[in-house]
């Protein structure tokens, strides 16, 4: 069974840019999460997404946004890119929304904001 | 409020014990303990949930504390295999709510 997709791997973008990065789940999950990491930080709360309909999400402004689509699948999108979002990008994906539920995660993207 | 892990950072010898803590300033109704090695996407090791039952891995053990609010990860016999940053994840509010985790620890083993 495949696991999480995430692409693109590696990312280089400008201050001011937006970008959209995406997340295929495993096969039948429907609950789909992102993550932040910078150093000394962990892993940062994005959004989780279930069903299509945005169930939580974490404290980031605005810019950050994202969706799913009927197949499970996702994207988020940072417009106005700053230098600190740079980050290793995650998602997760987990059969329910069951905060009970084992999540597996994609191998991330990798911003790099110049 | 995201969960604190103590140490930030542990070096032991292969065949050493380890044991990671994570405190949480409000009720804990599950803890979620993950292994990310470098390079690498983060893997489950295991659930603790309040009431005792504990579902994961079979070679590392960990404990929940509902009164004080925390739960220890022990990594016994440590493997070189064990090195990585560990994470562990409490949820944001109420049972239902987000997972929220903690800064990680990281953990080397020297052989």
């Amino acid at each position: 069974k495949a696991g999480v997709t995430q692409t693109p791997r590696y990312l280089i973008k400008t201050r001011g840019q937006q970008v959209t990065l995406s997340c295929s789940p495993i096969s039948g999950h429907r609950s789909v999460s992102w993550y932040q990491q910078t150093p000394g930080q962990g892993l940062q709360f994005l959004f989780e997404y279930f069903s299509e309909t945005q169930r939580n999400k974490g404290n980031f402004p605005g810019r950050f946004s994202g969706r799913q689509f009927s197949n499970s699948r996702s994207e988020m999108n940072v417009s106005t890119l700053e230098l600190g979002d740079s980050a290793l990008y995650l998602c997760a994906s987990s059969a329910w929304a069951n905060t009970n539920t084992e999540a597996f995660f994609g191998q991330g993207t990798r911003l790099t904001v110049v | 409020q995201q969960p604190v892990q103590s140490p930030q950072a542990v070096i032991l010898r292969e065949g050493e014990d380890a044991v990671i803590n994570c405190s949480s300033s409000k009720a804990l109704y599950s803890v979620h303990w993950y292994r990310q090695k470098h390079g690498e996407a983060p893997v489950f090791l295991m659930i603790l949930l309040k009431g005792g039952e504990q579902k994961g891995h079979e070679k590392i053990s960990a404990s929940f504390n509902e009164k004080k609010q925390q739960s220890s990860l022990y990594l016994t016999a440590s493997q070189l295999s064990y090195s990585g940053t560990y994470f562990c994840g409490t949820p944001r509010g109420n049972r239902d709510d987000k997972i929220i985790f903690g800064k990680g620890t990281r953990l080397h083993i020297l052989p």
